[in-house]
C-alpha cells in the first residue's frame, strides 16, 4: 500500500540555519504530495503542496519539489526562525478522501 | 471565515460516561473528517463525511459514533470509552473530496478517559 517515510527527529538547529527535512514516498500512480505543520497546542495547517511531477510548492520561505524519479518531496528553508519550531508532516493523497501522513519530524530552533 | 471550530478544547470523562465532541465550519466545505492523534504520532483517520453522508469508516469501534446533522456541523458521540482512547481528536474539512484538496483542521479536543 501507499506510504510516506520521513526523517526521524527531533531536528535541532540554530536560528538562520538552512533546513532540510527528507521525505520519500511509495505509491502507485501519481499522488498529490503535501507538507503540513503542527504548532504546539494546535491542529495541522497545510504548509505547501504539489500535485504533479516537477511541481514546486512554496510558502513562508519553505519549498519542496515533487521528484517522481526519486519518489521524494524534501522540505527546505534557507534561513529558519525560532517561530518555525513545530512538527512537520509529509503526506500524500492518492485514492479519494484518504490522506496518508508520515510519522512527523519535530523541529527545534534555538535563538 | 476560514476556521474549523471544535468544542470543548479539553474533556475528562469516566469509562461509563456519554459525551459528545462538536465541530463546526462555515466555509461551505462538503467533506468533513474526524482524526485521532496520540502524542508524538501522526493523525489517524477515523471517519469521513462527504455531502453529509458517511463515506469512510476506518474500522472504528462502535463506542465512537459520528453524526453529521448538516453540512456545517459534525459531532462525535462517545460512550463507554477505554483509557487507551485518550488522545487529541481533530476535526477537519475540505471543499470537496478530491485527492488534492487542502484540509482545514480545528485545534482539537484533548480527551482524557479515566
Amino acid at each position: 500500500g501507499d506510504s510516506v517515510t520521513q526523517m526521524e527527529g527531533p531536528v535541532t538547529l540554530s536560528e538562520e540555519a538552512f533546513l532540510t527535512i527528507n521525505c520519500t514516498y511509495t505509491a502507485t500512480g501519481y499522488p498529490s504530495l503535501f507538507w503540513y505543520v503542527q504548532y504546539p497546542g494546535e491542529g495541522l495547517q497545510l504548509l505547501l503542496k504539489a500535485t504533479k511531477a516537477d511541481d514546486k510548492g512554496s510558502n513562508k520561505g519553505f519549498e519542496a519539489t515533487y521528484r517522481k524519479e526519486t519518489t521524494s518531496f524534501h522540505l527546505e528553508k534557507g534561513s529558519v526562525q525560532v517561530s518555525d519550531s513545530a512538527v512537520y508532516f509529509c503526506a500524500l493523497s492518492h485514492r479519494g478522501d484518504k490522506i496518508i501522513f508520515g510519522k512527523g519530524t519535530r523541529l527545534h530552533i534555538l535563538p | 471565515d476560514t476556521e474549523v471550530t471544535q468544542t470543548p478544547k479539553h474533556l475528562v470523562m469516566g469509562m461509563t460516561n456519554k459525551k459528545s465532541l462538536k465541530c463546526e465550519q462555515h466555509m461551505g466545505h462538503r467533506a468533513m473528517y474526524w482524526y485521532k492523534q496520540k502524542a508524538k504520532k501522526p493523525p489517524e483517520l477515523m471517519f469521513v463525511y462527504s455531502y453529509e453522508k458517511l463515506s469512510i469508516n476506518e474500522s472504528v469501534p462502535s463506542r465512537f459514533s459520528p453524526e453529521c446533522p448538516n453540512s456545517s456541523l459534525l459531532n462525535l458521540h462517545l460512550h463507554a470509552l477505554q483509557p487507551e482512547d485518550s488522545a487529541l481528536y481533530l476535526c477537519a474539512s475540505s471543499q470537496g473530496d478530491a485527492s488534492n484538496e487542502k484540509l482545514f483542521f480545528g485545534s482539537g479536543t484533548q480527551l482524557s478517559v479515566l
